[in-house]
């Protein structure tokens, strides 16, 4: 089956850096998106691989390794605005989402 | 990106009434429009696919029925969700993003509440 994996909930500190990782079983792979919902609103895209490396997006950063069904998302010099769930979603061959759960991120003063 | 509105952004109604939500895509012809479902703390269910001029398709588990979807436009498409009842209470989204396309644009949401 398919199926995505993330931790429910992380805490970080205003400054500092924070990893959230995903693990991802789909059938056939069209890529790995992040998505960033503040609460009551709908998700954003934050970013999108779909080869192995590092993209990296200002303050926002995504890896991907295709071989290990791993994804992480890495946000650094965290702001208390970046409070919110980090939603991971992988894109099967019929180039349709399977959600994560999301990852609620709490950022602490 | 495209440009995503859905109207209300909240609706409080009574058990066993209907309630129509609206996504329009306001710069991008939407061939397809997902519609997906939320519940607190919990991630997007994806209720169905929207197909513009033909029937949508509907995930397992979802009633069609009970949630009609008309896709009659490239830019409109509508989900009524009929004889709602509680449980039905949850926050509805809807995207637009062609099939090969490598991102969705998400509506800001409707915020369904059935007392």
């Amino acid at each position: 089956g398919q199926n995505i994996d993330q931790p429910t909930e992380m805490t970080a500190t205003e400054g500092a850096i924070v990893q959230i990782n995903c693990t991802y079983q789909t059938s056939g792979f069209n890529g790995l998106f992040w998505y960033q919902q503040h609460a009551g609103e709908a998700p954003t895209f934050l970013s999108y691989n779909v080869l192995d490396g590092l993209e990296e997006k200002g303050r926002f950063s995504s890896f991907l390794s295709r071989s290990k069904g791993y994804s992480y998302l890495l946000l650094k010099e965290l702001q208390m605005k970046d409070s919110a769930s980090y939603l991971c979603a992988g894109m099967d061959s019929n180039y349709q989402l399977i959600w994560g759960a999301g990852t609620k991120l709490i950022i602490k003063p | 990106g495209a440009v995503v509105s859905q109207h209300p952004s909240r609706v409080i109604c009574k058990s066993g009434t209907s309630v129509k939500i609206e996504c329009r895509s306001l710069d991008f012809q939407a061939t397809t429009m997902f519609w997906y479902r939320q519940f607190p703390k919990q991630s997007l269910m994806l209720m169905a696919t929207s197909n513009e001029g033909s029937k949508a398709t509907y995930e397992q588990g979802v009633e069609k029925d009970k949630f009609l979807i008309n896709h009659a436009s490239l830019t409109l498409s509508t989900l009524t969700v009929t004889s709602a009842h509680p449980e039905d209470s949850s926050f509805y989204i809807c995207s637009v993003g062609e099939k090969s396309y490598n991102e969705q644009f998400f509506g800001p949401g409707t915020r369904l509440t059935v007392l």
